[in-house]
Protein backbone atom coordinates (compact mmCIF):
# COMPACT_ATOMS: atom_id res chain seq x y z
CA UNK A 1 0.00 0.00 0.00
CA UNK A 2 1.77 3.36 -1.25
CA UNK A 3 1.33 6.07 1.71
CA UNK A 4 1.25 8.94 -0.82
CA UNK A 5 0.70 8.20 -4.63
CA UNK A 6 0.89 10.63 -7.38
CA UNK A 7 -0.03 10.36 -11.04
CA UNK A 8 1.01 10.20 -13.85
CA UNK A 9 4.45 9.35 -12.97
CA UNK A 10 5.83 10.52 -16.32
CA UNK A 11 4.36 13.19 -18.72
CA UNK A 12 5.56 14.17 -21.52
CA UNK A 13 3.57 17.70 -23.19
CA UNK A 14 4.15 20.87 -25.88
CA UNK A 15 4.46 23.85 -24.53
CA UNK A 16 1.51 25.95 -23.89
CA UNK A 17 -0.56 22.46 -23.15
CA UNK A 18 -2.58 22.72 -19.06
CA UNK A 19 -1.86 19.56 -17.57
CA UNK A 20 -2.73 18.05 -13.80
CA UNK A 21 -0.91 15.97 -11.36
CA UNK A 22 -3.26 14.09 -8.84
CA UNK A 23 -1.79 12.79 -5.68
CA UNK A 24 -3.47 11.45 -2.74
CA UNK A 25 -2.34 9.81 0.52
CA UNK A 26 -3.54 7.32 3.16
CA UNK A 27 -1.98 8.21 6.07
CA UNK A 28 -4.51 10.23 7.79
CA UNK A 29 -2.33 13.23 7.77
CA UNK A 30 -3.43 16.89 7.97
CA UNK A 31 -0.86 18.65 5.81
CA UNK A 32 -0.19 17.74 2.64
CA UNK A 33 2.59 19.72 -0.01
CA UNK A 34 4.09 19.70 -3.44
CA UNK A 35 7.78 19.86 -4.00
CA UNK A 36 9.56 20.67 -6.70
CA UNK A 37 13.00 19.37 -8.18
CA UNK A 38 14.90 20.17 -10.81
CA UNK A 39 17.77 18.76 -13.16
CA UNK A 40 20.71 19.57 -10.11
CA UNK A 41 18.28 17.61 -7.48
CA UNK A 42 17.54 20.87 -5.53
CA UNK A 43 14.42 20.23 -3.56
CA UNK A 44 12.29 23.32 -3.30
CA UNK A 45 8.75 23.26 -1.79
CA UNK A 46 5.29 25.32 -3.95
CA UNK A 47 2.48 24.76 -1.41
CA UNK A 48 1.76 23.35 1.38
CA UNK A 49 -2.00 22.56 2.54
CA UNK A 50 -3.59 21.48 5.97
CA UNK A 51 -7.10 20.14 6.45
CA UNK A 52 -7.66 21.50 2.48
CA UNK A 53 -6.55 24.96 3.64
CA UNK A 54 -3.26 26.73 1.45
CA UNK A 55 -0.96 27.80 4.34
CA UNK A 56 2.42 27.77 2.21
CA UNK A 57 2.83 29.68 -1.29
CA UNK A 58 6.08 29.88 -2.07
CA UNK A 59 6.82 32.52 -4.99
CA UNK A 60 5.55 30.59 -7.70
CA UNK A 61 3.95 31.58 -11.08
CA UNK A 62 0.15 32.12 -11.36
CA UNK A 63 -0.50 29.06 -13.95
CA UNK A 64 0.85 27.04 -11.34
CA UNK A 65 -2.81 26.22 -9.04
CA UNK A 66 -3.05 23.49 -6.29
CA UNK A 67 -6.81 22.15 -5.16
CA UNK A 68 -7.67 20.48 -2.07
CA UNK A 69 -10.70 18.98 -2.62
CA UNK A 70 -10.27 17.16 0.89
CA UNK A 71 -7.52 16.56 3.09
CA UNK A 72 -6.25 13.65 1.78
CA UNK A 73 -5.80 14.64 -1.97
CA UNK A 74 -3.81 17.76 -3.43
CA UNK A 75 -4.16 18.30 -7.13
CA UNK A 76 -1.36 20.41 -8.72
CA UNK A 77 -3.15 21.65 -11.70
CA UNK A 78 -0.52 23.75 -14.70
CA UNK A 79 -1.76 25.79 -17.31
CA UNK A 80 0.15 27.46 -20.37
CA UNK A 81 2.89 24.89 -19.70
CA UNK A 82 6.63 26.33 -20.37
CA UNK A 83 9.96 24.59 -21.00
CA UNK A 84 10.93 25.44 -17.68
CA UNK A 85 8.46 24.06 -16.00
CA UNK A 86 10.07 20.76 -16.49
CA UNK A 87 11.15 19.17 -13.52
CA UNK A 88 10.28 16.33 -10.94
CA UNK A 89 7.05 16.94 -9.36
CA UNK A 90 6.78 15.52 -5.55
CA UNK A 91 3.38 15.29 -3.64
CA UNK A 92 4.54 15.17 0.33
CA UNK A 93 2.31 14.72 3.39
CA UNK A 94 3.06 15.43 7.26
CA UNK A 95 0.96 14.80 10.52
CA UNK A 96 0.44 18.51 10.77
CA UNK A 97 2.06 21.39 9.32
CA UNK A 98 4.64 22.40 12.16
CA UNK A 99 7.94 21.14 11.43
CA UNK A 100 9.06 19.45 14.74
CA UNK A 101 10.42 15.80 15.50
CA UNK A 102 7.92 13.58 15.05
CA UNK A 103 6.52 14.72 12.28
CA UNK A 104 7.50 13.06 9.31
CA UNK A 105 7.54 14.30 5.88
CA UNK A 106 6.41 11.57 3.69
CA UNK A 107 7.19 11.37 0.15
CA UNK A 108 5.33 10.35 -3.28
CA UNK A 109 7.59 8.70 -5.89
CA UNK A 110 7.37 12.03 -7.99
CA UNK A 111 5.62 13.07 -11.81
CA UNK A 112 8.37 13.38 -14.27
CA UNK A 113 7.15 16.42 -16.48
CA UNK A 114 9.00 17.16 -19.71
CA UNK A 115 7.81 20.22 -21.58
CA UNK A 116 8.90 19.91 -25.45
CA UNK B 1 18.00 32.54 -0.30
CA UNK B 2 17.72 28.92 0.97
CA UNK B 3 20.27 29.02 4.10
CA UNK B 4 21.10 25.11 3.93
CA UNK B 5 23.96 24.20 1.74
CA UNK B 6 26.50 21.68 1.34
CA UNK B 7 30.27 20.84 1.52
CA UNK B 8 30.69 18.66 -1.47
CA UNK B 9 28.47 17.22 -4.03
CA UNK B 10 29.66 13.93 -4.49
CA UNK B 11 31.14 11.45 -2.19
CA UNK B 12 32.60 8.04 -3.02
CA UNK B 13 33.50 5.84 -0.22
CA UNK B 14 35.16 2.19 0.00
CA UNK B 15 32.58 -0.69 0.66
CA UNK B 16 32.54 -1.32 4.16
CA UNK B 17 33.98 2.33 5.41
CA UNK B 18 32.06 5.05 7.32
CA UNK B 19 30.62 7.83 4.92
CA UNK B 20 30.29 11.32 6.38
CA UNK B 21 28.24 14.02 4.53
CA UNK B 22 28.19 17.42 5.58
CA UNK B 23 25.83 19.94 5.33
CA UNK B 24 26.10 23.84 5.97
CA UNK B 25 23.41 26.56 7.37
CA UNK B 26 22.85 29.90 7.72
CA UNK B 27 20.08 30.72 10.13
CA UNK B 28 20.86 29.83 13.19
CA UNK B 29 17.38 30.66 14.50
CA UNK B 30 16.76 27.31 13.12
CA UNK B 31 15.80 24.77 15.62
CA UNK B 32 14.99 21.57 13.71
CA UNK B 33 17.14 19.46 11.47
CA UNK B 34 16.30 16.19 9.25
CA UNK B 35 18.21 14.29 6.78
CA UNK B 36 16.55 12.71 3.82
CA UNK B 37 17.98 10.01 1.08
CA UNK B 38 16.95 9.62 -2.02
CA UNK B 39 17.59 6.73 -4.20
CA UNK B 40 17.35 6.76 -8.17
CA UNK B 41 13.76 7.62 -9.24
CA UNK B 42 11.89 7.83 -5.74
CA UNK B 43 11.26 10.44 -3.57
CA UNK B 44 13.32 11.78 -0.49
CA UNK B 45 12.79 8.87 2.64
CA UNK B 46 13.33 10.05 6.18
CA UNK B 47 16.62 9.10 7.63
CA UNK B 48 17.05 10.66 10.67
CA UNK B 49 16.37 14.20 13.07
CA UNK B 50 17.65 16.40 15.62
CA UNK B 51 16.54 19.39 17.25
CA UNK B 52 19.01 22.17 18.24
CA UNK B 53 19.11 20.93 21.98
CA UNK B 54 20.95 18.03 20.94
CA UNK B 55 24.33 18.07 19.40
CA UNK B 56 24.08 13.93 18.56
CA UNK B 57 21.97 11.63 17.92
CA UNK B 58 21.66 7.75 16.71
CA UNK B 59 20.03 5.87 15.00
CA UNK B 60 20.23 2.20 12.87
CA UNK B 61 24.00 2.37 11.43
CA UNK B 62 23.31 6.57 11.40
CA UNK B 63 24.61 9.58 13.40
CA UNK B 64 23.72 13.13 13.06
CA UNK B 65 26.02 15.56 14.61
CA UNK B 66 25.16 18.98 15.26
CA UNK B 67 27.18 22.02 15.96
CA UNK B 68 25.25 25.14 16.37
CA UNK B 69 28.79 27.28 17.15
CA UNK B 70 29.79 26.59 13.47
CA UNK B 71 26.42 26.27 12.19
CA UNK B 72 27.27 22.22 10.75
CA UNK B 73 25.33 19.34 10.77
CA UNK B 74 26.89 15.95 9.53
CA UNK B 75 25.19 12.62 8.55
CA UNK B 76 27.51 9.99 9.93
CA UNK B 77 26.94 6.09 7.78
CA UNK B 78 28.83 3.32 9.17
CA UNK B 79 30.08 0.67 7.21
CA UNK B 80 28.38 2.15 4.00
CA UNK B 81 26.40 -0.75 2.00
CA UNK B 82 25.84 -0.60 -1.70
CA UNK B 83 21.77 0.07 -0.78
CA UNK B 84 23.40 3.43 0.54
CA UNK B 85 23.96 4.48 -2.91
CA UNK B 86 21.55 7.83 -3.03
CA UNK B 87 21.38 11.20 -3.14
CA UNK B 88 21.39 12.26 0.67
CA UNK B 89 19.52 15.97 1.85
CA UNK B 90 20.02 17.55 4.80
CA UNK B 91 16.68 20.00 5.50
CA UNK B 92 16.11 22.50 8.02
CA UNK B 93 13.13 24.13 9.92
CA UNK B 94 12.27 27.50 8.83
CA UNK B 95 9.38 29.29 10.36
CA UNK B 96 6.43 30.70 8.06
CA UNK B 97 4.36 33.23 9.74
CA UNK B 98 1.96 30.68 11.69
CA UNK B 99 3.37 27.18 9.82
CA UNK B 100 6.63 26.20 9.70
CA UNK B 101 8.33 24.78 6.17
CA UNK B 102 11.08 22.69 5.54
CA UNK B 103 13.97 23.99 3.51
CA UNK B 104 16.10 21.48 1.76
CA UNK B 105 19.58 21.67 0.88
CA UNK B 106 21.00 20.66 -2.67
CA UNK B 107 22.29 17.37 -2.06
CA UNK B 108 25.06 14.86 -1.74
CA UNK B 109 25.88 11.81 -4.10
CA UNK B 110 27.09 8.98 -2.53
CA UNK B 111 28.42 6.78 -4.37
CA UNK B 112 29.87 3.29 -3.10
CA UNK B 113 32.99 1.80 -4.39
CA UNK B 114 32.99 -2.27 -4.26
Amino acid sequence: DTAVSQTPKYLVTQMGNDKSIKCEQNLGHDTMYWYKQDSKKFLKIMFSYNNKELIINETVPNRFSPKSPDKAHLNLHINSLELGDSAVYFCASSRTFQGEAGNTIYFGEGSWLTVV
Amino acid sequence: GESVGLHLPTLSVQEGDNSIINCAYSNSASDYFIWYKQESGKGPQFIIDIRSNMDKRQGQRVTVLLNKTVKHLSLQIAATQPGDSAVYFCAEKQAYSSASKIIFGSGTRLSIRP
